[in-house]
């Protein structure tokens, strides 16, 4: 099946420091959406991407839609220990189901105070 | 506002039982998808329902599980003759279709544990 691809798979930073992680497929796609997960609990929506470049923050972070629609970034910066937890990215197909969203396999991010 | 709900957190079964999930999507929301979570892995999609018509099967739902949505309100998510693979987190998401994409929001999970 599709898959994406996320990287890195884990993060072990200090609190203060700024992180990146990225999701590229080789398919194309028409929305990217960035998670993140907390143990025992579901995904919570961190940002919405719908259009090829668009660039969008949400406080602290943010997110990039690839121009070639193959991939997407997140960036955090000024990291604290609250932003500990699994980072997903999820895709829409370009050309697929209207409901079928993409996983990556997630990012685990540690910060050490 | 309240958020998507399911019900119940917790479900320990014994191999060969059947279990039933039910989801509560955001009352505004017209579309309600499952998904099945195991450790270490990204939600895998499962099923959709567009009010109350299911909209998409994936490969992933054997013909021992089924899903309904009978009102267009609340799902329930059957599984018959658990197998230990069956162990899992399933979730439930919710999200309202305009001309617009919107995202989708998940609830906590259900998750199921298999002896």
């Amino acid at each position: 099946g599709q898959q994406l691809n996320q990287s890195p798979q884990s993060m072990f930073i200090q609190e203060g420091e700024d992180v990146s992680m990225n999701c590229t497929s080789s398919s194309i796609f028409n929305t990217w959406l960035w998670y993140k997960q907390d143990p025992g609990e579901g995904p919570v929506l961190l940002i919405a991407l719908y259009k090829a470049g668009e660039l969008t923050s949400n406080g602290r972070l943010t997110a990039q839609f690839g121009i070639t629609r193959k991939d997407s970034f997140l960036n955090i910066s000024a990291s604290i220990p609250s932003d500990v937890g699994i980072y997903f990215c999820a895709g829409q197909l370009m050309w697929g189901s209207q409901g079928n969203l993409i996983f990556g396999k997630g990012t685990k991010l540690s910060v050490k105070p | 506002d309240t958020g998507v709900s399911q019900d119940p957190r917790h479900k320990i079964t014994k191999r060969g039982q059947n279990v039933t999930f039910r989801c509560d999507p955001i009352s505004e929301h017209n579309r309600l998808y499952w998904y099945r979570q195991t450790l270490g892995q990204g939600p895998e999609f499962l099923t959709y329902f567009q009010n109350e018509a299911q909209l998409e099967k994936s490969r992933l739902l054997s013909d021992r599980f089924s899903a309904e949505r009978p009102k267009g309100s609340f799902s329930t998510l059957e599984i018959q003759r658990t197998e230990q693979g069956d162990s899992a987190m399933y979730l439930c998401a919710s999200s309202f279709a305009t001309g617009t994409n919107q995202p989708q929001h998940f609830g906590d999970g259900t998750r199921l544990s298999i002896l």
